[in-house]
């Protein structure tokens, strides 16, 4: 259980264009999700914080406008990089919180590589 | 200042040779204190929650404990497939949202 999927795990696009990754949490619904970028032999760095119907929270230094978030329902989660650029090349990780009465976990997706040309 | 710090930054290790990791934490009120292993190219992948000081868990040859400000990721006799980076993580009382992420251990398990 607990599974949380991303689509897609690898994209290359050219300078100029938007891409959009999805992260889905399949067997649980989350009110909460989040989204990290992780550079090479480094820590996760948090982007954002999207809760289900509301605008997201982004972190200091984090551009809302070239990265756009939506949380339409409680399974899915999307982050579109708008006119990316080299330097938004990166490995970017989702995450969705499960919680209950017995669990409080934050699990993450596979992680999708995005490579700007 | 909520902080999180990780030490070694790397390990090596004979396959069969125990060892632990360490997770120190500095925060205002604990909610909870994970551990995550993350493999190259991959995302985390869940390991244990700990809640209260005197907590213990255990996973295959993986053991986690907590105390008031610090956690241990022990590994008994470990093989070269345990080798990844090994992420501790805390959830704070006021913010329960976020994961305050230490920065890792990088652990390599040689045969």
């Amino acid at each position: 259980g607990a599974v949380v999927s991303q689509h897609p795990s690898r994209v290359i696009c050219k300078s100029g264009t938007s891409v959009k990754i999805e992260c889905r949490s399949l067997d649980f619904q989350a009110t909460t999700m989040f989204w990290y970028r992780q550079f090479p032999k480094q820590s996760l760095m948090l982007m954002a914080t999207s809760n289900e119907g509301s605008k997201a929270t982004y972190e200091q230094g984090v551009e809302k406008d070239k990265f756009l978030i939506n949380h339409a329902s409680l399974t899915l989660s999307t982050l579109t990089v708008t006119s990316a650029h080299p330097e938004d090349s990166s490995f970017y990780i989702c995450s969705a919180d499960n919680r209950g009465r017995t669990t409080d976990t934050q699990y993450f997706g596979p992680g999708t590589r995005l490579t700007v040309l | 200042e909520d902080q999180v710090t990780q030490s070694p930054e790397a390990l090596r290790l004979q396959e069969g040779e125990s060892s632990s990791l360490n997770c120190s934490y500095t925060v205002s009120g604990l909610r909870g204190l994970f551990w995550y292993r993350q493999d190259p190219g991959k995302g985390p992948e869940f390991l244990f929650t700990l809640y209260s000081a005197g907590e213990e868990k255990e996973k295959e040859r993986l053991k986690a404990t907590l105390t008031k400000k610090e956690s241990f990721l022990h590994i008994t006799a470990p093989k070269p497939e345990d080798s990844a980076t090994y992420l501790c993580a805390v959830r704070v009382l006021y913010n329960t949202d976020k994961l305050i992420f230490g920065t890792g251990t990088r652990l390599q398990v040689f045969p």
